[in-house]
């Protein structure tokens, strides 16, 4: 069973820049969320893509905007980078035909705007 | 306004005595709750779930308890071990929604000392 993979580990940006992250999904699974962690902070939902659309969204503004790609692997693309967007970003998989399956986490891509 | 609250940081225990992690939560319809695990430089691990038609679950050495009349959660780990050391988050949400959009506490930090 392949686990759920992020690129790259480590980004340094500049602010107005843009930034794209990518994850591979756990096999088996369908569905990709995208999660911020800020500094201290537990991991807040951004959005969620099944079948290729978005479904479910989070409090972030449109310049976070997303793909899932028929292998069910994804992107998360960052347009206008703000210092706030400084953050580890998660990526999770799991199965939306499994009652009440838990996320699985990448690793994470350690964003830095500066 | 944060739904899922773990409002200590930080706590530290002796090995082999009782670890007890507090989650409280606001939103009613909430209904499916999680604790995920995270190492350093690792993404969460899901560790234990519980649904609100149960106010106990375990698995190994690991409980959960839920007071739904409190909104409020525990994780217990008995015996603690060294190897728990990590930070725990708590997760929580509502009837029929997916696990992609889960909303996550602070987390709280283990530190389980030898």
């Amino acid at each position: 069973e392949t686990g759920v993979t992020q690129s790259p580990t480590h980004l340094i940006k500049t602010r107005g820049q843009q930034v794209t992250l990518r994850c591979s999904s756990q096999s088996g699974h369908n569905t990709v969320s995208w999660y911020q962690q800020a500094l201290g902070q537990g991991p807040q939902f951004i959005f969620q893509y099944y079948r290729e659309e978005e479904n479910g969204r989070g409090n972030f503004p449109p310049r976070f905007s997303g793909l899932q790609f028929p292998n069910y692997s994804s992107e998360l693309n960052v347009n206008a980078l703000e210092l706030d967007d400084s953050a580890l970003y998660l990526c999770a998989s799991s199965s939306i035909d499994v009652n009440n399956s838990p996320l699985h986490f990448g690793n994470g891509t350690r964003l830095t705007v500066t | 306004d944060q739904q899922v609250k773990q409002n200590s940081p930080s706590l530290s225990v002796q090995e082999g005595r009782i670890s007890i992690l507090n989650c409280d939560y606001t939103n009613s319809m909430f209904d499916y709750f999680l604790w995920y695990k995270k190492y350093p430089a690792e993404g969460p691990t899901f560790l234990i779930s519980i649904s609100s038609i149960k106010d106990k679950n375990e698995d190994g050495r690991f409980t959960v308890f839920l007071n739904k009349s409190a909104k409020h959660l525990s994780l217990h780990i008995v015996p603690s071990q060294p190897g728990d050391s990590a930070v725990y988050f708590c997760a929580a949400r509502g009837y029929n929604t997916n696990a992609g959009k889960s909303t996550f506490g602070d987390g709280t930090t283990l530190t389980v000392k030898p």
